[in-house]
């Protein structure tokens, strides 16, 4: 089967770095997305990544090892704001999307 | 700019009552899609459309509907609601269908009793 594996909550301290891992066992691979969702809010996309490597813009940054069935999202100079929920996707050979069930970060003062 | 509305933003329902979820967005984009999601797991696509004139079934289908007239809207149909429907719903779209950064609807909290 094809399966999505995040930590389910995560704290961290207002202006550190923290950094949200994801594994995935998907069948087939067109791409791995990362998005933000805040309580009774819409997800909303934040990066891409399809070739490994690191993908920076501005304070978060994903990396990719399609090798490891491996990503992770940094974010760095934590805020308040950036406490929410971080979701993982990956693309599958049929371009259906796999959703992670999501990381909730909370941030400390 | 709207994006992409959803209609209503929450709902009580009986168990046995129909529900329509509306959706519309006016980005022109050829996909979209309905998710649920629930606590403690990750989105779950129930229907999708490439185009306008096509619907597909999703990961959970199973007591949902969709129409596809054209390219803006997009409603989801419930027939005879039970309550292991209680969800919460994303309208979602996108330009195509090899694209993952979707456009997600502001949701609709269904609840049914």
């Amino acid at each position: 089967g094809q399966n999505i594996d995040q930590p389910t909550e995560m704290t961290a301290t207002e202006g550190a770095i923290v950094q949200i891992n994801c594994t995935y066992q998907t069948s087939g691979f067109n791409g791995l997305f990362w998005y933000q969702q805040h309580a009774g809010e819409a997800p909303t996309f934040l990066s891409y990544n399809v070739l490994d490597g690191l993908e920076e813009k501005g304070r978060f940054s994903s990396f990719l090892s399609r090798s490891k069935g491996y990503s992770y999202l940094l974010l760095k100079e934590l805020q308040m704001k950036d406490s929410a929920s971080y979701l993982c996707a990956v693309m599958d050979s049929n371009y259906q999307l796999i959703w992670g069930a999501g990381t909730k970060l909370i941030i400390k003062p | 700019t709207a994006g992409i509305t959803q209609a209503p933003t929450s709902q009580i329902l009986a168990a046995g009552r129909s529900m329509t979820l509306r959706c519309t967005q006016d980005m022109r984009h050829n996909a979209m899609y309905w998710y649920r999601q629930d606590l403690g797991l990750g989105l779950r696509l129930i229907h999708y459309s490439n185009t306008a004139g096509t619907t597909g079934k999703g990961e959970v289908p199973d007591g949902y509907s969709v129409s596809r007239a054209n390219t803006d809207d997009f409603p989801l149909t419930l027939a005879s609601a039970v309550p292991s429907q209680t969800s919460v719903y994303f309208c979602a779209s996108s330009p195509g269908t090899h694209t993952g950064e979707l456009f997600f609807g502001e949701g609709s909290r269904l609840t049914v009793l």
